[in-house]
């Protein structure tokens, strides 16, 4: 069974500081893992994924997630956080035999001017 | 159009009232998925078509939901009898098909149905 945890539901930091919005997933195999972000009456937008390459993956506008097999992790940070990052950031792991997503209940950031 | 499309994008119904969404996929992608947002959640699988064929229903939460895509491209879910725990955001999702990219699935903006 696969599934993902994300840590905090709420998340605020200041414009310009450090964005760390964690996941830690649950799988018996090598996962696929995937950061969507949600605006405000929007769908997701893909982020960035893992699918077993680099562990370091680089996604758009800046963020970026580590693989770590031995936490279970895949965090998603961002260096410097911006005004127009505030949005609903999910996790999500595919299954592979079914070819589904499980997604994480999402994490809030606010940013702070 | 580049992009998975939805109509309608908001859908008032009375209880009871049938209900149908439409989704337009990526051209070109074999995979088209549903899934079920409630307010302040994450995405819930419904079900999952590969072409025309519906390879997973399992996660349909009643007999009340049906789904279909007959020629393999545009896709609608339907809702027969609303109730008012219906109420959510249907998202519908298609990829490639082919084992590349991961599968990555491209989300469309979703519809917002509300039963009264």
């Amino acid at each position: 069974a696969q599934s993902v945890t994300q840590l905090g539901s709420h998340v605020s930091v200041s414009e310009g500081a450090l964005v760390l919005l964690r996941c830690n997933y649950s799988s018996s195999v090598p996962p696929y893992l995937f950061w969507y972000v949600q605006y405000p009456n929007q769908g997701l937008q893909l982020l960035l994924k893992y699918t077993s390459a680099a562990t370091l993956v680089k996604g758009i506008n800046g963020f970026e997630a580590e693989f770590k097999k031995s936490e279970t992790s895949f965090h998603l940070t961002k260096p410097s956080a911006h005004m127009s990052d505030a949005a609903e950031y999910f996790c999500a792991v595919r299954n592979m035999t079914r070819n589904q997503f499980y997604f994480g209940t999402g994490t809030s950031l606010t940013v702070i001017p | 159009g580049a992009g998975v499309s939805q109509s309608p994008r908001y859908k008032v119904a009375k209880r009871g009232q049938d209900v149908a969404l439409r989704c337009d996929p990526i051209s070109g992608h074999v995979s088209l998925f549903w899934y079920q947002q409630a307010l302040g959640q994450g995405p819930e699988f419904l079900t999952y078509f590969q072409n025309e064929a519906q390879l997973d229903k399992s996660g349909l939460p009643s007999d009340r939901f049906f789904a279909e895509r007959p020629e393999g491209s545009v896709s609608t879910l339907k809702i027969q009898r609303t109730q008012q725990e219906d109420s959510a955001v249907y998202l519908c999702a298609s990829s490639h098909g082919s084992g590349r990219d991961g599968e990555t699935q491209y989300f469309g903006p979703g519809t917002r149905l509300l039963v009264l």
